[in-house]
């Protein structure tokens, strides 16, 4: 079956980097997204990686994907207090029409001074 | 462009009570979703659409009701709301061949 597991909560001091990780099981899954919540707010897609890639990097955030252990990362460099948000990873597995999204549950992340 | 958009912003209903959750988007987007997320969990997918006139079922979808009659609206129904239907709810939208989903604010339900 599809599930995507993330650990629920990550904490690092400002100016540090982050690493938040995520772990799915659909090998079919083409595409893999990084989502960001803030308090209130609904979804708002930070990245996303195509499964022949490795590595995306966009500015501060680097997406690594293993897909012979099905892991994919999300570092983000130099974090800042404005990060601090819930961090949802999502696969669509192939479907061959719309692409449904199957999401983790979100690490929060807590960035302190 | 407004974007998403969903109201009401926060609800509470008594058990055995109907109401529906508006969504709209003014993206001309083909594909649109619901979704709820509770705590603890993902978002799950209740019901989707991939035009005007057809929708699908999701991973959640026993309790509510679509219909896609317009490209931009895509209403969510609850029947006869029950405590396990407290949540928040999001309405995404999709473009055919886009990789974004951009999701409206949220409503909050509470069943009681």
């Amino acid at each position: 079956g599809e599930d995507v597991e993330q650990s629920l909560f990550l904490s690092v001091r400002e100016g540090d980097s982050s690493v938040i990780n995520c772990t799915y099981t659909d090998s079919s899954s083409t595409y893999l997204y990084w989502y960001k919540q803030e308090p209130g707010a609904g979804l708002q897609l930070l990245t996303y990686i195509f499964s022949n890639m490795d590595m995306k990097q966009d500015q501060r955030l680097t997406v690594l994907l293993n897909k012979k252990d099905k892991h994919l990362s999300l570092r983000i460099a130099d974090t800042q207090t404005g990060d601090s948000a819930i961090y949802f990873c999502a696969e669509s597995p192939f479907s061959g029409g719309y692409n449904k999204l199957i999401f983790g549950a979100g690490t929060r992340l807590a960035v302190h001074p | 462009n407004a974007g998403v958009t969903q109201t009401p912003k926060f609800q509470v209903l008594k058990t055995g009570q109907s109401m529906t959750l508006q969504c709209a988007q003014d993206m001309n987007h083909e594909y649109m979703s619901w979704y709820r997320q509770d705590p603890g969990m993902g978002l799950r997918l209740i019901h989707y659409s991939v035009g005007a006139g057809i929708t699908d079922q999701g991973e959640v979808p026993n309790g509510y009701n679509v219909s896609r009659s317009t490209t931009e609206d895509f209403p969510l129904r609850l029947l006869s709301a029950a405590p396990s239907q407290t949540s928040v709810y999001f309405c995404a939208s999709l473009g055919q061949g886009a990789h974004e989903q951009y999701f409206g604010p949220g409503t909050r339900l509470t069943v009681t």
